[in-house]
């Protein structure tokens, strides 16, 4: 089934660690996102990929960083500059302006 | 600023009844509206989208966009309690889409 795969579930980071979440599609979408959500909220902009090798901070960028060296790949990483990384982590997909496809989220938490 | 506004609700009707969601959006050149329900603790999925003035229909919703009062909204008639979630207006514009904070809707047996 063609769809959006985000791991793990569930993460936690331990003070002053960097880690990774993933996120792979083979919807074959070139633009790829990051949101993150805190409790009763709407979605925040972190990262976007239009291309390979190619992406765009969004509105709270700072703490984060990405890659896209593969269409179908786009991982995040939150680092230890992250203050406040405990929060729900949405990967998205899209073609043009269709609608974007969400990953079943991760969820990060701090030990 | 570009800004998507919802009505911060709770909202809340009765089984059969019709739920009315609204959105209202600050940046003139977005193209396209996008209607996502989110259950508690999962990821949104999309429920609408529509890219011109009108009412577009879907099973028992109903998107409607006015531009020149840069409004959209929701309507889910026949309200069921397997409808209550937290309902998220987004607008697209060149690349950037943007996230209402949602509107979480109730539906009472």
């Amino acid at each position: 089934d063609g769809g959006i795969t985000q791991s793990p579930k569930y993460l936690f980071r331990k003070e002053g660690q960097n880690v990774t979440l993933s996120c792979e599609q083979n919807l074959n979408h070139d633009a790829m996102y990051w949101y993150r959500q805190d409790p009763g909220q709407g979605l925040r902009l972190i990262y976007y990929s239009q291309i390979v090798n190619d992406f765009q901070k969004g509105d709270i960028a700072e703490g984060y960083s990405v890659s896209r060296e593969k269409k179908e790949s786009f991982p995040l990483t939150v680092t230890s500059a992250q203050k406040n990384p405990t929060a729900f982590y949405l990967c998205a997909s899209s073609f043009g302006n269709q609608p974007q496809h969400f990953g079943d989220g991760t969820r990060l938490s701090i030990l | 600023q570009k800004e998507v506004e919802q009505n911060s609700g709770p909202l809340s009707v009765p089984e059969g009844a019709i739920a009315s969601l609204n959105c209202t959006y600050s940046d003139r050149g977005s193209q396209s509206f996008f209607w996502y329900r989110q259950y508690s603790g999962k990821s949104p999925e999309l429920i609408m989208f529509i890219y011109s003035n009108g009412d577009k229909e879907d099973g028992r919703f109903t998107a409607q966009l006015n531009k020149a009062s840069q409004y959209v909204s929701l309507l889910i008639r026949d309200s069921q309690p397997s409808d209550s979630a937290t309902y998220l207006c987004a607008g697209y514009n060149n690349n950037d889409m943007r996230f209402g904070a949602g509107t979480r809707l109730t539906v009472k047996p």
